[in-house]
């Protein structure tokens, strides 16, 4: 399987802020997804991060919030913009490797919004 | 819109008895998988299910698809404190295999 890290592991931040997340996989990965989890609660997907183009974004998620790059096979950013105490949570990237339909998650970031 | 219904949403249980949750979808689903994560862990892949009244095991878990690919079921033959987690299904909708549904997943306590 893939090996996924995440960084930051965790961070607090000011509200107004902005926050990018770095997911890197260690080999070349077919696709790429963010995803929230609020504590004690179900996956979220936000958006399919596309190598090369736009992210594909879910219902309630829009790119000006959530802009999201990912240059190449193996890396992919998520930014949360001008954040607020709603998206204190902790979001996950997750990439399907070989198999079409298992996901691989990183081990998250948690994010908390003062 | 499709939803995927997870029951129980927490189960405690004494260690060596059964476990069983189940996971049933609004609409008929091409695959479902089952994750586990374990507490302040993220979400890790257990098994793929695809065919019609599938059953598949992993030791002391065993995992089944309904006839109709609408609901499966996992169930965990005398838990250990090492099978404490959130349990949860997702399903990709017949027909769309884009975006993963996930369950609500069930919390299982293992008392010692």
């Amino acid at each position: 399987s893939a090996v996924i890290s995440q960084k930051p592991s965790r961070d607090i931040c000011q509200r107004g802020t902005s926050l990018t997340i770095q997911c890197q996989v260690d080999s070349q990965v077919t696709m790429m997804f963010w995803y929230r989890q609020q504590p004690g609660q179900s996956l979220t997907l936000i958006a399919t991060a596309n190598q090369g183009s736009e992210a594909t974004y879910e219902s309630g998620f829009v790119i000006d919030k959530f802009p999201i790059s990912r240059p190449n096979l193996t890396f992919s950013t998520l930014t949360v913009s001008n954040m607020s105490p709603e998206d204190s949570s902790i979001y996950l990237c997750s990439v399907v490797w070989a198999n079409p339909y298992e996901q691989y998650f990183g081990p998250g970031t948690r994010l908390t919004v003062t | 819109g499709q939803q995927v219904m997870q029951i129980p949403q927490y189960q405690h249980v004494q260690e060596g008895e059964d476990f069983t949750t189940y996971c049933n979808s609004s609409t008929t689903l091409s695959n479902i998988q089952w994750y586990k994560q374990r507490p302040g862990g993220h979400p890790v892949f257990l098994i793929q299910l695809v065919k019609s009244g599938e059953v598949k095991k992993q030791k002391r878990l065993t995992f089944q698809f309904g006839e109709a690919k609408k609901n499966s079921s996992l169930h965990i033959t005398a838990t250990q404190t090492t099978d404490v987690g959130t349990y949860f299904c997702a399903g990709y909708n017949a027909g769309n295999n884009r975006k993963l549904i996930w369950g609500l997943g069930t919390s299982l306590a293992v008392n010692p």
